[in-house]
């Protein structure tokens, strides 16, 4: 399987900051991966697929890169509503696997 | 509008059985890829199953041989039957759909509905 592996696990900042999210694959996954950000009792919403590319929707301050096994997501400028829990997902493989989520408190 | 509603949780002793569905609204599940993806108390994003248009089917090794995706064309519902619970087995499941772009790529999901295996 798969490891996907975040960092940090857990964050704080301040409404306004730049914020970098990175994630690591055990192996090779070229662009497939995903993004998707995680509030206490609501659904995962979709934010980056293909490494990259912003789902339908998605604030433009969200945004992806990389390839292989390293990968980043970033928000240029965060507002009250992002402070969320963060996860990765490789789309490469069976089984799919997640990153263990990195969480994003208000400083 | 895309919409996807799970049903069927609740607390179920170890060794028991439960069937959770997922009704969709707004798409066909037949025409796309749909997985269940669950996420137990505290923990992180686990996925669990998937099954194709073509209906093939795949599974986590977690649940594989005691865990059954299927759907029903003429009701636009997908089916989770889990058999042989274990207090593992404790989260919260969601259905999702598999994006054009590719199967893994979740683009709408379900609220959840949770499941919790205890005696």
């Amino acid at each position: 399987d798969i490891q996907m592996t975040q960092s940090p696990s857990s964050m704080s900042a301040s409404v306004g900051d730049r914020v970098t999210i990175t994630c690591r694959a055990s192996q090779g996954i070229s662009s497939w991966l995903a993004w998707y950000q995680k509030k206490p009792g609501k659904a995962p919403k979709p934010l980056i697929y293909a490494a990259s590319s912003l789902q339908s929707g998605v604030p433009s301050r969200f945004s992806g890169s990389g390839s292989g096994t390293d990968f980043t997501l970033t928000i240029s400028s965060l507002q009250p509503e992002d402070f969320a829990t963060y996860y990765c997902q490789q789309a490469n493989s069976f089984p799919y696997t997640f990153g263990q989520g990195t969480k994003l408190e208000i400083k | 509008e895309v919409q996807l509603a799970e049903s069927g949780g609740g607390l179920i002793q170890p060794g028991g059985s439960l069937t959770l569905s997922c009704v969709a609204s707004g798409f066909t599940v037949s025409n796309n890829y749909m997985s269940w993806v669950r996420q137990a108390p505290g923990k992180g994003l686990e996925w669990v199953s998937v099954i194709y248009s073509g209906g093939s089917t795949f599974y986590a090794d977690s649940v594989k041989g005691r865990f059954t995706i299927s759907r029903d064309n003429s009701r636009n519902t997908l089916f989770l039957q889990m058999n042989s619970l274990r207090v593992e087995d404790t989260a919260v499941y969601y259905c999702a759909r598999g994006s054009v772009t590719g199967p893994g790529y979740f683009d709408f999901w379900g609220q959840g509905t949770l499941v919790t295996v205890s005696s």
